[in-house]
This record gives C-alpha cells, structure tokens and sequence, in this order.
C-alpha cells in the first residue's frame, strides 16, 4: 500500500527566508505527486503536481517542488517565504496504475512565517 | 472559478444519531469522493463514486456510512448511527476524469462533531 511521509509537523521560517517542507513516499513504482494547501477555513487547494516530464515542478504563489526517484522524495520549496504562506500543507499520492485515483496523504504540515 | 461547496460547516450531534453532510461538486466533474481527518490526524479516503455507483471505498467506509447522489448537483454523505470516533473534519472532492493523475478539487469541509 502506497504510504507518505512528511517530516517536521510544524515548521516555522522567517519572512524572506527558505522554505523547505518535506515529503517522502513508499512505492516500488512512482507515484503521481501532490502537494495542497490548506488556508484557515478553508478546503485544500492543489499548489503543484508531478504526473510526469520534468522532474522540477513550479506551482502557484512561488512553490515549486523536485521529483527525485532515487530518494523516493518530492520536496516543496519556496526561496522567499510570505506572511500569506502561513498555512497547512499537504502532500499526497495517487496511482501509480490507472483507476488508482484515491489520494493518500501525509500527516500535514503546519507551517508559520515569522516577521 | 468553480468550487466545491459543503454545508453545513459545522454539525453537533448526539451519538446515534442520522446524520447527513452535503456537497456540491464543480458542476462538469463525473467523479467525487469523501475523505475524513480526525483531528491531529492524516487525511483519509473514504470513497470515490461514478455514475451513481461507488467505485472504491476505504475499510472505514462500513455499513452506517452510504452516499448518494440525489439529484444533478448535490453529493451526499450518511452516517446512520454515528459513534463518538465520527468525530472529525469531512472534505468532499470532485474531479474530472478518473485518471489518477487527475486533480481533486476539494470543499472546505464539514466539522462534526459526535457528544
């Protein structure tokens, strides 16, 4: 069963600083990729996605993310954090075979923007 | 842009009792799902539907729950006797296709809460 992993429930950054959330996942065979966002009140808003191509996938508001096969990881980057990036993120998979549409999601992680 | 929209918000209800969460899935999607998160927990799949079938369902997804998609807009979700784990946020998803690539759009969420 496909499984995910993200380390550090609650991270926390300084405003203009890096932001790195971490996702691993379990699969013989890659998964399709997903990180979401959840904003206070709000449902989970898709950021970025990796279905294949390019490893480097670029999202909305400044997000990009990196598939890395050999590390069976998908990190999520933001060179400058914002104060408006306070949120839960989420990371997810689906797949890796058709019909396997189900997403599996990891623990979350909170993340604050410090000023 | 087109939304997934859920209500209530927020339900209190007694243990045992019927409950039922609504959705409106985006308008030309085919495929919608239901995933729970119990607080402090991961988002967890319930169960996907497709022309009025269910497709997959999660070992969660016994017999108090069931859905239904009464009319042309509105998905739902049945919990005939709930029990005090009930307890949790639940999100309702469509997607367009069943391609696991797809991406779910997902509501904000129901808040229930079982005393």
């Amino acid at each position: 069963a496909q499984s995910v992993t993200q380390l550090g429930s609650h991270v926390s950054v300084s405003e203009g600083a890096l932001v790195l959330l971490r996702c691993n996942y379990s699969s013989s065979v890659p998964p399709y990729l997903f990180w979401y966002v959840q904003y206070p009140n709000q449902g989970l808003q898709l950021l970025l996605k990796y279905t294949t191509g390019a490893t480097l996938v670029k999202g909305i508001n400044g997000f990009e993310a990196e598939f890395k096969k050999s590390e069976t990881s998908f990190h999520l980057t933001k060179p400058s954090a914002h104060m408006s990036d306070a949120a839960e993120y989420f990371c997810a998979v689906s797949g890796p075979y058709q019909g396997a549409q189900k997403l599996v999601f990891g623990q979350g992680t909170r993340l604050t923007i410090n000023p | 842009e087109p939304e997934v929209t859920q209500t209530p918000s927020h339900q209190v209800t007694q243990m045992g009792q019927e409950v039922i969460l609504r959705c409106v899935p985006i308008s030309n999607h085919l495929y919608f799902y239901w995933y729970r998160q119990i607080l402090g927990q991961k988002v967890e799949f319930l169960v996907s539907f497709y022309n009025n079938e269910i497709s997959e369902k999660s070992e969660i997804f016994d017999d108090q729950f069931s859905v239904e998609r009464p009319d042309g807009s509105n998905f739902t979700l049945k919990i005939r006797s709930t029990k005090l784990e009930d307890s949790a946020m639940y999100f309702c998803a469509s997607s367009l296709t069943r391609l696991a690539q797809e991406t779910q759009y997902f509501g904000p969420g129901t808040r229930l809460l079982v005393l």
